[in-house]
């Protein structure tokens, strides 16, 4: 049974760092292409970035929201992927989903599995 | 990017109706366009992908039509479960972009 379990978040001043983690089981990280999305306390869903797989590289993709603050990367070793946070502010409030990404026949790759979110108060 | 709109914003229905919610895509996506369902406090639950494909475990109450830039998820018969709010979202492109959520609401 695929599992994700996301936890790092709290209360954080902004122009802060934190680190949020992912442990993923039930799966082999390694093969998948991994997401953040975020949701703000009542707002909708926004993506957050991407971790490509092993076979490709671990590249990465950012929302323009967060590029050049936000850094994600995996351990296979440790089954986890990450997310670190820098320079945060107010409007990074949200509780925080990892979540699978599956390829489709044309190579494109939709969500699957989504972990239970940790929320990120961003707050002087 | 993408934008991606969904109407109505919240729908009040009954129990039995059958509940229509359109996403429009502010360009074409093909068929990439995925349907999620939230209920309060917890995670985004996978409904649909590739614009029909029901995800496993999905009953088939739910279904889903369209292509290019209009798309329909449809519930063919309302449960209590089904109160929600469903959010639709492309992945034709970077940055995915997610529509507004259509809340559905008892009446």
């Amino acid at each position: 049974e695929v599992q994700l379990v996301e936890s790092g978040g709290g209360l954080v001043q902004p122009g802060g760092s934190l680190r949020l983690s992912c442990a993923a089981s039930g799966f082999t990280l390694s093969d998948h292409y991994m997401d953040w999305v975020r949701q703000a306390p009542g707002k909708g869903l926004e993506w957050v970035g991407r971790s490509r797989n092993k076979a490709n590289s671990y590249t990465t993709e950012y929302a323009a929201s967060v590029k050049g603050r936000f850094t994600i990367f995996r351990d296979d070793s440790e089954n986890s992927l990450y997310v670190q946070m820098n320079s945060l502010k107010t409007e990074d409030t949200a509780v925080y989903y990892c979540a699978t990404a599956v390829r489709d026949n044309n190579g494109h790759y939709y969500f699957d599995h989504w972990g239970q979110g940790t929320l990120v108060t961003v707050s002087s | 990017d993408i934008q991606m709109t969904q109407s109505p914003s919240s729908l009040s229905a009954s129990v039995g109706d059958r509940v229509t919610i359109t996403c429009r895509a502010s360009q074409g996506i093909s068929y990439y366009l995925a349907w999620f369902q939230q209920k309060p406090g917890k995670a985004p639950k996978s409904l649909i992908y590739a614009a029909s494909s029901l995800q496993s475990g999905v009953p088939s109450k739910f279904s889903g039509s369209g292509s290019g830039t209009d798309f329909t998820l449809t519930i063919s018969s309302l449960q209590p479960e089904d109160f929600a709010t469903y959010y639709c979202q492309h992945y034709n492109s970077y940055p995915l972009t997610f529509g507004g959520g259509t809340k559905v609401e008892i009446k």
